[in-house]
């Protein structure tokens, strides 16, 4: 049972360009989460998706950022014109229906230059 | 306001000493679960153990234990016999059952374990 993927591991994008981070939960999993961790910090909460639906995106920047997650293929965080303070690592989780757990993915780390 | 605090940011052991790592918590929920993860220099998160607001009994794991008090809103891990491969930070975290699910981390500590 293959776990949370994430790609790609290691994103590099040069200010003003766009930046799309995928997202591919554990088999039988409805729902998925995106963190942000910058450096020397913890994770903070960005949205949370079920399938074609947007259940709580409080923690997501106003502007340029988006996220969806389609009835079929993976989650994707968008992030338009990236600026430096962009630079991060970005965790998805995924949980089944109903359960109180989140299986997190290896991260993508993004470096904006 | 700070859901999950981790008030050590860094802390240094000699290899096979004991260290404890705090984690204070707040939540207005009676049933909600606290999580503690390893983030090795790799990066990736690795799941270490889960709690529910209703199971208070400590849980001891090989080398690991946790010692979870509502009383006092503490979930403290304390790693025995430290060794260096347990040099990492690591992060506890808060989820409440009604409120989307999302987890609440804290700051991290991060454990160096000196050979």
């Amino acid at each position: 049972n293959a776990g949370v993927m994430q790609n790609p591991r290691h994103l590099v994008r040069r200010r003003g360009q766009e930046a799309r981070l995928r997202c591919s939960p554990m088999k039988g999993h409805s729902h998925v989460y995106w963190y942000r961790q910058l450096p020397e910090e913890g994770l903070k909460f960005m949205v949370y998706l079920q399938k074609e639906n947007i259940i709580d995106e409080s923690g997501m920047p106003k502007e340029r950022f988006s996220a969806e997650f389609p009835k079929e293929g993976p989650s994707i965080l968008r992030i338009q014109q990236v600026v430096r303070g962009d630079s991060a690592a970005y965790f998805c989780a995924s949980s089944p229906a109903g359960k109180y757990e989140q299986y997190f993915g290896p991260g993508t780390r993004l470096t904006v230059t | 306001a700070q859901k999950v605090t981790q008030a050590q940011t860094e802390i240094s052991v000699v290899e096979k000493e004991d260290v404890t790592l705090d984690c204070v918590y707040e939540t207005r929920d009676t049933t909600y679960y606290l999580f503690w993860y390893k983030q090795p220099p790799s990066g990736e998160l690795v799941f270490l153990i889960r709690r529910n607001s209703f199971d208070e009994q400590n849980e001891i794991s090989g080398r690991y234990s946790w010692n979870f008090q509502k009383s006092t809103s503490s979930f403290n891990f304390t790693i025995t016999a430290s060794q260096v491969v347990d040099s990492a930070v690591y992060f506890c975290a808060l989820s409440e059952a009604y409120t989307g699910n999302q987890f609440y981390f804290g700051t991290g500590t991060s454990l160096t374990v000196i050979p």
